[in-house]
């Protein structure tokens, strides 16, 4: 166990459904990240979160859209998605500041769009 | 931003033997350089982190190099395992605002070490 959980672990939706991804961290932290990781491709930052206010967002679609109520959960909201969508999405957080610190991963969300 | 490139994306080595990946990057030399373990369906997890003013660092049975003249980090792991076997991740840490951080991955590198 990371510190990091996930819901839920598995989900399949259609592209016109609208869902919401899930992901609190028990460490302290007060960075949190959305990661999308698909087969042969390098993780891709999507969204971080830095003391629950969004940095950087890496020109995602629109169609996923992070929520940080506050520094313990981070949420992705989903709605009509493409296939290409299907992946495995990653949380992750980490403490922030003026040196570097290494991130604490979730076991992730494997969606499927069909 | 970075392009980071890390050797063959399969590496299979015999158990006992030291297995050593390699990580190159093409812009600008991060401050910090960090090394993760990605089994299968699981999140990644951290292992290393070694600073532009260090040339080594140990870990147990792992050992990472970071030479920003060459724009490269080397893994080893020394009497690799079967348990040993995964796909390594090497990351470059980039500001992108006030003290937030970014890391960009490579694709990794998925070794087997055959018993």
């Amino acid at each position: 166990e990371t510190g990091v959980t996930q819901t839920p672990r598995h989900l399949v939706m259609g592209m016109t459904n609208k869902k919401s991804l899930k992901c609190e961290q028990h460490l302290g932290h007060n960075a949190m990240y959305w990661y999308k990781q698909s087969a042969k491709k390098p993780l891709e930052l999507m969204f971080v979160y830095s003391l629950e206010e969004r940095v950087e967002n890496n020109s995602v679609p629109s169609r996923f859209s992070p929520e940080c109520p506050n520094s313990s959960h981070l949420f992705l909201h989903l709605h009509t998605l493409q296939p290409e969508d299907s992946a495995l999405y990653l949380c992750a957080s980490s403490h922030t500041g003026t040196v570097t610190y290494e991130q604490y991963f979730g076991p992730g969300t494997r969606l499927t769009v069909t | 931003s970075q392009k980071i490139e890390q050797n063959s994306e399969a590496l299979n080595i015999q158990e006992g033997k030291t297995a050593t990946l390699t990580c190159n990057y093409t812009n600008y030399s991060p401050a910090y350089l960090q090394w993760y373990r990605q089994d299968p369906g699981r999140g990644p997890v951290f292992l290393l982190l070694i600073r532009e003013n260090e040339k080594e660092k140990r870990k147990e049975r792992l050992k990472v190099t970071f030479d920003t003249t060459l724009k490269q980090s080397l893994f080893h792991i020394t009497a690799s395992q079967p348990a040993d076997s995964a796909t390594y991740l090497c990351a470059l840490e980039e500001s992108i605002s006030g003290s937030a951080r970014q890391l960009t991955f490579g694709s990794g590198t998925q070794l087997t070490v055959l018993p």
